[in-house]
């Protein structure tokens, strides 16, 4: 079993939809939790790090942690076309030097 | 504010040829410093990191190396490239077990 699991997609919703992108880890070891956005041809950038589980929101974003299913999902309200980008979910290793990411999901948002 | 730099943004080289990729960081002290690179359908991989000067882990075997002759400076190299080594090569850092901070990255095509 991979360290961390992601479904590619893509994923196509319209304008206005909630999605919810989800991970799967194998490690119940890790602790630290974050979720990427990656636009096409761009560096990934940070959009949410949590450590704990819950239930962390920021504006549309709302990241969730469950560590007895070792399951962490990223759920968009409102979703815009702005979002329509590659979403990578990232744990730290147990050693806590190195992130470990999923493959992506990739999400488009039509108008 | 932190910024990270990546040159070249876009290269082109024949197999065989040797490779260096810069990336460097301003506005931060003694960071640590990832190497990786992510290609079509298979998620970004983790080739190096480095806690400090001079310090390198690989933690992937292959013909790429990657040195740090200053504190914000992280290079990656090749003496002879291969197809493979074809992707997008990202540079990140961070000042712990934090938040990880990507720099534009390099399209490196190997022809």
């Amino acid at each position: 079993q991979k360290e961390v699991e992601q479904d590619p997609g893509p994923l196509s919703v319209p304008e206005g939809a909630i999605v919810s992108l989800n991970c799967t880890y194998s490690n119940s070891a890790f602790q630290y939790f974050m979720w990427y956005r990656q636009y096409s041809r761009k560096g990934p950038e940070l959009l949410m790090y949590t450590y704990s589980s819950g239930n962390k929101e920021d504006g549309r974003f709302t990241a969730q942690v469950d560590k007895s299913s070792k399951y962490i999902s990223l759920f968009i309200r409102d979703s815009q076309p702005s979002d329509s980008a590659t979403y990578l979910c990232a744990l730290y290793n147990q050693a806590g030097t190195a992130l470990i990411f999923g493959k992506g999901t990739t999400l488009s948002v039509s108008s | 504010s932190q910024t990270i730099h990546q040159w070249p943004a876009t290269l082109v080289q024949p197999v065989g040829s040797p490779l260096s990729l810069e990336c460097t960081v301003e506005g931060t002290s003694n960071p640590n410093l990832y190497w990786y690179r992510q290609a079509a359908g298979r998620g970004l991989q983790l080739l190096f990191y480095s806690v400090g000067i001079g310090q390198i882990s690989s933690e992937v075997p292959q013909n790429l190396s990657a040195s740090r002759p200053q504190d914000r400076q992280f290079i990656l190299s090749s003496k002879k490239l291969l197809l493979s080594d074809s992707g997008f090569y990202l540079c990140a850092w961070t000042s712990g077990r934090d938040e990880q901070f990507f720099g534009p990255g390099t399209r490196l095509t190997v022809l």
